[in-house]
């Protein structure tokens, strides 16, 4: 079966650095999505990985290593407003996206 | 980036009627169009693919005949909940794909959070 595994929940704290990692095991890979989802609110596009290795935007970063089906999502200088769940995907050889449970990350002043 | 809009954003309605919600790409588009499902500190579940001029595909365990979706142009989904329930309460969301890109990033509509009492 296709499955994506992250952390149910992180805390971190302002100010700080932070890695949620992903894990994944599908039915062929063409990429793997990383999603921010404030409560209550639908999804927004954070990066999006296809080659190994890392890629940065500002404060966020994500990472990617298709021979150990593995990335992770990098966030720096940690605000309060990046409590939120953050959400792996990937897209599978018939180009569907399945979807991780998502990390609920708690960021303490 | 593109636009999904997403309507209503919030919707109360009695058990036993039927609700609308339209899900528009306002920039774009969008041949297909995908509705999730998401309870309360859970996941996104993938409801069914919406194809613009054809009918849906719709996902294992999912009621194609209580969530009638219609993607009647290339700009326009609608997924209607029939005979609602209270356990049909949840938090709906459309999404589209960026056009001609069947790898790129999904765009979201703001979701539709539905209550049957």
């Amino acid at each position: 079966g296709q499955n994506i595994d992250q952390p149910t929940e992180m805390t971190a704290t302002e100010g700080a650095i932070v890695q949620i990692n992903c894990t994944y095991q599908t039915s062929g890979f063409n990429g793997l999505f990383w999603y921010q989802q404030h409560a209550g609110e639908a999804p927004t596009f954070l990066s999006y990985n296809v080659l190994d290795g890392l890629e940065e935007k500002g404060r966020f970063s994500s990472f990617l290593s298709r021979s150990k089906g593995y990335s992770y999502l990098l966030l720096k200088e940690l605000q309060m407003k990046d409590s939120a769940s953050y959400l792996c995907a990937v897209t599978d050889s018939n180009y569907q996206l399945i979807w991780g449970a998502g990390t609920k990350l708690i960021i303490k002043p | 980036g593109a636009v999904v809009s997403q309507h209503p954003s919030w919707v109360i309605c009695k058990s036993g009627t039927s609700v609308k919600i339209e899900c528009r790409s306002l920039d774009f588009q969008a041949t297909t169009m995908f509705w999730y499902r998401q309870f309360p500190k859970q996941s996104l579940m993938l409801m069914a693919t919406s194809n613009e001029g054809s009918k849906a595909t719709y996902e294992q365990g999912v009621e194609k005949d209580k969530f009638l979706i219609n993607h009647a142009s290339l700009t326009l989904s609608t997924l209607t909940v029939t005979s609602a329930h209270p356990e049909d309460s949840s938090f709906y969301i459309c999404s589209a794909r960026s056009p001609g890109l069947e790898t790129g990033e999904l765009f979201f509509g703001e979701g539709s959070r539905l209550t049957v009492l």
